[in-house]
């Protein structure tokens, strides 16, 4: 079966400091990792996907993420936090075979500070 | 347009009442998906059908039924509704069924069960 751990249920930055929120995985066949983000009161966004093609994957709103395999990481960065990063965000996992079915992790607050 | 549309946004209800939410996607989409979000904020899978099929069945209680009149459309029943019925459903489409598809999300229904 297929699980993500997401470590810290909040995280707190400063504005213009760096964002690393980390996610590791288990799962028993190459996996397809993701990054959603929850503003409050919205559905899920998807920031970005890795795929098994390139290892370092970048999205949107300057976030990015490298698929670790030796470490089953895939942890989220950017480089300098911006207000309206404040939100919900949650890595899932999904077999590299069959049908999309997403398994989450248990998300990650985060909160920015002026 | 909103892409992913979910109705009511809020039902409040009494226990062993039956109820529906409906969801509506303009995107053309061939697969939709039914998520649970528990108060702990931990998503997981209900349903996924794919051209009014039901690919995804994840052992919820059969008090749970979907019901997918066209490929634009994916209600949820509920009957005789619990306690542990409160959360928040997400109604998600993608493009296709396969694993490596971007969903898109409604912005949830929040049920609570008094």
């Amino acid at each position: 079966a297929q699980s993500v751990t997401q470590l810290g249920s909040h995280v707190s930055v400063s504005e213009g400091a760096l964002v690393l929120l980390r996610c590791n995985y288990s799962s028993s066949v190459p996996p397809y990792l993701f990054w959603y983000v929850q503003y409050p009161n919205q559905g899920l966004q998807l920031l970005l996907k890795y795929t098994s093609a390139a290892t370092l994957v970048k999205g949107i709103n300057g976030f990015e993420a490298e698929f670790k395999k030796s470490e089953t990481s895939f942890h989220l960065t950017k480089p300098s936090a911006h207000m309206s990063d404040a939100a919900e965000y949650f890595c899932a996992v999904s077999q590299n075979t069959g049908f999309q079915k997403l398994v989450f992790g248990t998300g990650t607050r985060l909160l920015v500070s002026p | 347009d909103t892409a992913v549309s979910q109705t009511p946004k809020y039902l409040v209800t009494q226990m062993g009442n039956d109820k529906s939410i409906k969801c509506e996607q303009n995107l053309g989409h061939d697969t939709m998906y039914w998520y649970k979000q528990d108060s702990k904020k931990f998503l997981k899978i209900m349903f996924s059908y794919n051209n009014k099929e039901l690919i995804i069945n994840e052992t919820v209680p059969n008090r749970f039924s979907p019901k997918s009149p066209d490929k634009a459309h994916l209600n949820l029943h509920i009957n005789s509704l619990e306690l542990g019925d409160s959360a928040v459903y997400f109604c998600a489409s993608s493009q296709f069924r396969s694993a490596n598809e971007k969903l898109f999300f409604g912005s949830g229904t929040q049920l609570s069960v008094l």
